[in-house]
């Protein structure tokens, strides 16, 4: 019944070490989004996709890019992880519906990043 | 960007009581839409409730309820017969119905259920 997928739940990785976190939903959404998540701070959007290869910046888009080759993946990547990137990641997606209810997100499990 | 303010870092509850979680919000929009997530400890976040700002009717999923004061721009969640089950992190956020693609989360709250 998995609907969204975060391919690693725990990751560790060194500085300037490239780092890519992968995400995969099996719903056809058509919006995808990458949050960070940290203590005190709630969830920050990094970076969200409307559809394949569109992609738009977040409130937190420095060090990070990301990838939408396909509509059920979507990529996030650190080109030179930095320990400031020491986060939880979360991925999620929905239905591009803007006046609809059902317009909700659906949440992966999350990838806990460590960079040392 | 719309701001979305959950004043209380840590609540506690007993089992069986019944526990209020505040949020605010901050918009000029008309017609939107709220929720309450909620992330259990390691596990995946899952929407508890929403609520569509034109129905003045107060949304209710089984022993959770919300009261939403549109006018105050105040969103709680209540949460009835409280269960161990109860005990996560719970996230208020807001999504408009102009740019629908975007959700905003508050700071989250902390809820203990103590047996």
């Amino acid at each position: 019944d998995v609907k969204v997928t975060q391919s690693s739940r725990y990751l560790v990785k060194r500085t300037g070490e490239k780092v890519f976190l992968e995400c995969v939903q099996d719903m056809d959404h058509e919006n995808m989004f990458w949050y960070r998540q940290d203590p005190g701070l709630g969830l920050r959007l990094i970076y969200f996709s409307y559809d394949v290869k569109m992609k738009e910046k977040g409130d937190i888009p420095e060090g990070y890019s990301v990838s939408r080759e396909k509509k059920e993946r979507f990529s996030l990547i650190l080109e030179s992880a930095s320990t400031n990137q020491t986060s939880m990641y979360l991925c999620a997606s929905s239905f591009q519906s803007r006046g609809s209810g059902a317009n909700v997100l659906t949440f992966g499990a999350g990838s806990r990043l460590t960079v040392l | 960007a719309q701001t979305v303010t959950q004043s209380q870092p840590e609540m506690s509850v007993q089992e069986a009581e019944t526990v209020t979680l505040s949020c605010t919000y901050d918009t000029s929009e008309s017609d939107y839409y709220l929720f309450w997530y909620k992330q259990p400890p390691s596990r995946q976040m899952i929407l508890v409730i929403r609520q569509e700002a034109y129905k003045q009717q107060n949304a209710t999923e089984n022993r959770f309820s919300v009261n939403f004061q549109k006018a105050a721009k105040s969103f709680s969640l209540k949460i009835s017969d409280s269960q161990l089950g109860d005990a996560a992190m719970y996230f208020c956020a807001y999504r408009s119905t102009n740019t629908g693609n975007q959700f905003y989360f508050g700071t989250g709250t902390s809820l203990t259920v103590i047996p």
